[in-house]
């Protein structure tokens, strides 16, 4: 059963940077599937944020590309996020999934708030 | 960058068909998946690629599409039907989610 786990801090200063992992179970990151990142701000709607592949290849979501890296560690079984320069309105529940066209596993969402 | 429209809320009542609609240019071109949201959960995937439904979803759920528009029907809701519904489509370099749909069951 493919299982995926965020980790990270809940809290985050303003301007500082956001940093998450997600440990994936169950399915080798190295096969063939992309593997993602999607937030959801308080009472609001779902923003892909953006993708990569085992090798490394990435695609950012185009209005957060100055501000976000995504990177891969395989021998982890791990893919991680970074966005920089936070504000309030990168107050939002961040899920990591499993990608091929479609998201078909997800994690269960870890609430990260920023506020000094 | 692409968007895709959604109506903010449908309501029906058990037993009924639901239809959630989701507009937009860039499914002229892309697929269309359709995920369910239930409050404080993850979405999960109901429907990928126009119409496939994903293994251990119901069949009354079903996906079509038609030029730019995609639909979601739920054939005999039931109330535990009731929750989000988000669209997604795009480019793998460009993804887009719809604004979702609040589905009441009345």
């Amino acid at each position: 059963q493919v299982q995926l786990q965020e980790s990270g801090p809940g809290l985050v200063t303003p301007s500082e940077p956001l940093s998450l992992i997600c440990t994936v179970s169950g399915y080798s990151i190295s096969m063939d599937y992309y593997w993602g990142w999607i937030r959801q701000p308080p009472g609001k709607g779902l923003e892909w944020i953006g993708s990569i592949f085992h090798n490394g290849n990435t695609y950012y979501n185009p209005s957060l590309r100055s501000r976000v890296i995504i990177s891969v560690d395989t021998s982890k079984n791990q893919f991680s996020l970074k966005v920089s320069s936070v504000t309030a309105a990168d107050t939002a529940v961040y899920y990591c999934a499993r990608e091929k066209t479609h998201f078909d596993y997800w994690g269960q969402g870890t609430l990260v708030t920023v506020s000094s | 960058s692409y968007e895709l429209a959604q109506l903010p809320s449908v309501s029906v009542s058990p037993g009924q068909t639901a239809r959630i609609t989701c507009s937009g240019d860039v499914l002229g071109e892309n697929y269309a998946d359709w995920y369910q949201q239930k409050p404080g959960q993850a979405p999960e995937l109901v429907i990928y690629e126009d119409s496939e439904r994903n293994p251990g979803i119901p069949e009354r759920f079903s996906g079509s599409t038609s030029g730019n528009t995609a639909t979601l029907t739920i054939t005999g809701v039931l109330t535990e039907d009731e929750a989000d519904y988000y669209c997604l489509s795009g480019d793998e370099d460009n993804r887009v989610f719809g604004g979702g749909t609040k589905l009441t069951v009345l």
